[in-house]
């Protein structure tokens, strides 16, 4: 079974400094790992993917993400925030033996929110 | 990537009621996914659904009250049925890209925000 721990329901963090969200998952086999943000009253956007390779995954919105296999970490990172990027972080894993039309598995999510 | 829409964007509905809420997508695709996102919850899987077949649920959610239909690759529509409040929540509707490569994302429509009094 497949699973995605975010432990910190909320962030806080002062605007420009560096913010980190916290995501750890759990797959029999080897994953690929998304991050998701929802902005009030919208959708899911899709923010970045590790799939291969390089261990830190560069996504929109100057965000990046750094895959810890020993850690079952996939920790979402910015270097310095912006108020606009208050709002809700989802972190998700699929199993690499499934395929595109194996659903994502989400974690519960976690509120950042950045204070001017 | 695909562009999702979904009709309508919020509705407010009396108990014992039915919402059918549509989902649109600009490309063809094999798989769309309904989810359910409860009041500062995560996103909950209510079923999968492939064109041509019966929609698959996930557990502790079942047909007569989540009816699903996926006349064609680019529409399917979600059924809440005799609402109660407890099913308000944001239903979204969720599409993989056609390719079946597992590191492909989905992406997701805007939501319908349910609210039952």
């Amino acid at each position: 079974a497949q699973s995605v721990a975010q432990p910190e329901d909320q962030v806080n963090v002062a605007e420009g400094n560096p913010l980190t969200v916290k995501c750890t998952y759990s797959v029999s086999g080897n994953p690929y790992l998304f991050w998701y943000v929802q902005y009030p009253n919208r959708g899911l956007q899709f923010l970045l993917k590790y799939i291969t390779g390089d261990n830190l995954v560069k996504g929109s919105y100057g965000f990046e993400a750094e895959f810890n296999k020993s850690q079952t970490s996939f920790h979402l990172k910015k270097p310095s925030a912006l108020v606009s990027d208050s709002a809700l972080y989802f972190c998700a894993v699929r199993d690499r033996r499934g395929s595109g039309n194996t659903p994502l598995v989400f974690g519960k999510g976690t509120r950042l929110s950045v204070i001017a | 990537s695909a562009v999702i829409s979904q009709k309508p964007s919020r509705d407010i509905c009396q108990r014992g009621t039915s919402l059918t809420i549509q989902c649109q997508v600009d490309s063809q695709v094999t798989m769309m996914f309904w989810y359910r996102q409860q009041p500062g919850q995560s996103l909950t899987l209510i079923a999968t659904a492939n064109q041509g077949s019966e929609a698959t649920y996930e557990s502790g959610f079942v047909i007569d009250k989540f009816p699903i239909s996926r006349p064609n690759l680019t529409f399917s529509t979600l059924t809440v049925s005799n609402m109660s409040p407890e099913d308000s929540s944001i239903y979204l509707c969720s599409v993989g890209t056609s390719g079946t490569s597992s590191y492909n994302e989905q992406f997701f429509g805007p939501g319908t925000r349910l609210t039952v009094l």
